[in-house]
């Protein structure tokens, strides 16, 4: 079955440096989502990537979709103390369908 | 997007016994979908609950388990049955709209 691979588990920067978490599927994906998880949290959902090589940027944070549309990734520009928590990617099929989540990648920020 | 209200927000069961957990969304949906995850893990699908057809219920678990109901567009419920120390996890139900999937705030299960 479809299955979606997120690395690297854990990352550890001090404040102020840049953050990348990479996200790869077995299979061509209709779209991409990423959710943020805060401690103690549930997942809020961030953005979602539709066409091949698209390239989203929020603030600080910049997504992007591979051409072949089965990998992704996650860039947080100069980290800060509220970027704490575990970033998913989510690989889906249509609009409303179930949604398969790569295993996450944990950010922990270093004053 | 839609809001969901997930209760309870936490319970502390005993082994053997059942607990049912709510989630009520402000908008009508077509789908629902419910979540577990353990402690610093991932979200594994449990089941997708659609109004008036039974669940569809993913690789490794089955409906005596977890029964799921789905009276109507806005409302679902997830038992876990027979607990066992096991099953102590987070459950999540969570609904899709056009450009992304909203979660409720999560039951966390502790079973002795």
């Amino acid at each position: 079955g479809q299955q979606v691979m997120q690395i690297p588990q854990y990352q550890h920067v001090q404040e102020g440096e840049d953050f990348t978490t990479y996200c790869n599927s077995s299979t061509t994906l209709s779209n991409i989502q990423w959710y943020k998880q805060r401690p103690g949290g549930h997942p809020v959902f961030l953005i979602q990537l539709v066409k091949s090589g698209e390239v989203k940027k929020q603030k600080r944070l910049t997504f992007q979709f591979g051409e072949a549309k089965k990998n992704s990734s996650l860039h947080i520009t100069a980290t800060q103390t509220t970027d704490v928590g575990t970033y998913f990617c989510a690989g889906g099929g249509l609009s409303g369908d179930k949604i398969i989540f790569g295993k996450g990648t944990r950010l922990h920020i270093l004053p | 997007s839609a809001v969901i209200s997930q209760k309870p927000s936490r319970d502390i069961c005993q082994r053997g016994t059942s607990l049912t957990i709510q989630c009520q969304v402000d908008s009508q949906v077509t789908m629902m979908f419910w979540y577990r995850q353990q402690p610093g893990q991932s979200l594994t699908l449990i089941a997708t609950a659609n109004q008036g057809s039974e669940a569809t219920y993913e690789s490794g678990f089955v409906i005596d388990k977890f029964p799921i109901s789905r009276p109507n567009l806005t409302f679902s419920t997830l038992t876990v049955s027979n607990m066992s120390p096991e099953d102590s996890s987070i459950y999540l139900c969570s609904v899709g709209w056009d450009y992304g999937y909203t979660f409720g705030s999560g039951t966390r299960l502790t079973v002795v």
